[in-house]
């Protein structure tokens, strides 16, 4: 059973950084490409970046370009999303989401809320 | 990378069927067949329903069926159900980039 578990969220001051993390489980972590994808409360989701497998390609949203990182360690089965800078609009339960291939995203994790106020 | 439009409500008694549109642009849904429609219950994760435009995963059910025309994509559900009750997102490739719907809220009357 594919699993994906995020950590690393909570509150933290605008300006501020915080680096998330997803633990995946269940299939063969380092053949497939990666997303994250947030959700702030009560409005809908929206991308925030993609990695492949190989991490030779990434993307990211021109909302976060600059400020948010993220990265893979196949060798863990890991997810990381780094955020530096954050701002108020950056709250939102972050999920990471694994791709099938053709950007669809068949599995997600359950989400971890990063808040950022002062 | 501007979202793409979605109506905010759709709904349906039981059995009926009932469609949602997604309107995009040349960039995105016009270019690519990568769309993709997500069903999200309240405090739950987004479930994949469609990709490519029109295939269901494993274990998703017939009544959900996608097609695309242009720059507009639409998810029909039929036989609608109780369960189907819920928040509908799609989503496209737009070239390094992946946009998603406002969302629709699905009420079954």
């Amino acid at each position: 059973e594919v699993q994906l578990v995020e950590s690393g969220g909570g509150l933290v001051q605008p300006g501020g950084s915080l680096r998330l993390s997803c633990a995946a489980s269940g299939f063969t972590f380092s053949s497939y490409s990666m997303n994250w994808v947030r959700q702030a409360p009560g409005k809908g989701l929206g991308w925030v970046s993609f990695i492949s497998s190989s991490s030779n390609t990434i993307y990211y949203a021109d909302s976060v370009k600059g400020r948010f990182t993220i990265s893979r360690d196949n060798a863990k089965n890991s997810l990381y999303l780094q955020m530096n800078n954050l701002r108020a609009e950056d709250t939102a339960v972050y999920y990471c989401a694994k791709s099938r291939g053709s950007w669809g995203f068949d599995s997600w994790g359950q989400g971890t809320l990063v808040t950022v106020s002062s | 990378q501007s979202a793409l439009t979605q109506p905010p409500s759709a709904s349906g008694s039981p059995g009926q069927s009932v469609t949602i549109s997604c309107t995009g642009t040349s960039s995105d849904i016009g270019d690519y067949n990568y769309v993709s429609w997500y069903q999200q219950h309240p405090g739950k994760a987004p479930k994949l329903m469609i990709y490519e435009v029109n295939k269901r995963p494993s274990g998703v059910p017939n009544r959900f069926s996608g097609s695309k025309s242009g720059n507009t994509a639409s998810l029909t559900v039929s036989g609608l159900q109780a369960e189907d009750e819920a928040d509908y997102y799609c989503s496209s490739y737009a070239g390094s980039a992946l946009v998603f719907g406002g969302g629709t809220k699905m009420t079954v009357l």
